[in-house]
């Protein structure tokens, strides 16, 4: 079965720290990873996509997240965070699953970056 | 404005009561995925429709159904609401005839008193 974990729930970091957020998945095929953000009070929203090619993929908002085939990992990364930042990210995965397409979730980690 | 609209943003309801959810794909989204986000469960998927049929289920319960009709909109059908059915639902759309990325609306504020 598909699965997705993050591994942490809440972060707190002071601005300008530097950010890493762990996702790892389990699924043995082709698989599409996502991150989505939802600031508070808002809708989810496309932080970064990877589909193939270059496995550092940038986003908006000076994210960028590394897919590590071997490790079955995309963390995503930012090397100054804003106050602005605070909100849930949450890493997805989409797979080819008996003919339609599957989305797993992770639980979201809560970041809280403190001015 | 991610192009999928939800309908009513807030319902406020009793225990054992009925509601319907609406939600209306981006235009040229054929498939719709409902997802209940709730601060115990996280954001848990529920089911999705692909061009009017339903194509995948998650952690749906029995009391719970959906539709997907002709002109794509999708509704969501809670019934025999419990106080734990309170949460944010929300709806998203894609492609889906290849895997994509997909785009949220702005979700219903479900509370069931």
């Amino acid at each position: 079965a598909q699965s997705v974990s993050q591994h942490n729930h809440h972060v707190i970091l002071s601005e300008a720290a530097s950010l890493e957020l762990g996702c790892n998945y389990s699924y043995g095929g082709t698989v599409n990873l996502f991150w989505y953000v939802q600031y508070p009070g808002q809708h989810l929203q496309l932080l970064l996509k990877y589909f193939s090619g270059d496995p550092l993929v940038k986003g908006i908002k000076g994210f960028e997240a590394e897919f590590i085939k071997s490790k079955f990992s995309f963390n995503l990364r930012k090397p100054s965070v804003q106050w602005s930042d605070t909100a849930e990210y949450f890493c997805a995965v989409n797979a080819q699953s008996g003919g339609y397409q599957k989305v797993t979730f992770g639980t979201g980690t809560k970041l809280q970056v403190i001015p | 404005d991610s192009g999928v609209t939800q309908t009513p943003k807030h319902l406020i309801t009793a225990t054992g009561q009925r509601v319907t959810l609406r939600c209306s794909p981006r235009s040229g989204d054929l498939s719709v995925y409902w997802y209940q986000q709730s601060l115990d469960q996280g954001l848990q998927f529920l089911i999705q429709y692909y061009n009017g049929e339903e194509r995948a289920k998650g952690n749906i319960l029995e009391r719970f159904s959906a539709q997907q009709f002709p002109d794509l909109h999708s509704e969501l059908n809670l019934s025999s609401l419990e106080l734990g059915d309170s949460a944010l639902y929300f709806c998203a759309s894609s492609v889906a005839k290849r895997l994509g990325e997909q785009f949220f609306g702005p979700g219903t504020r479900l509370t069931v008193l």
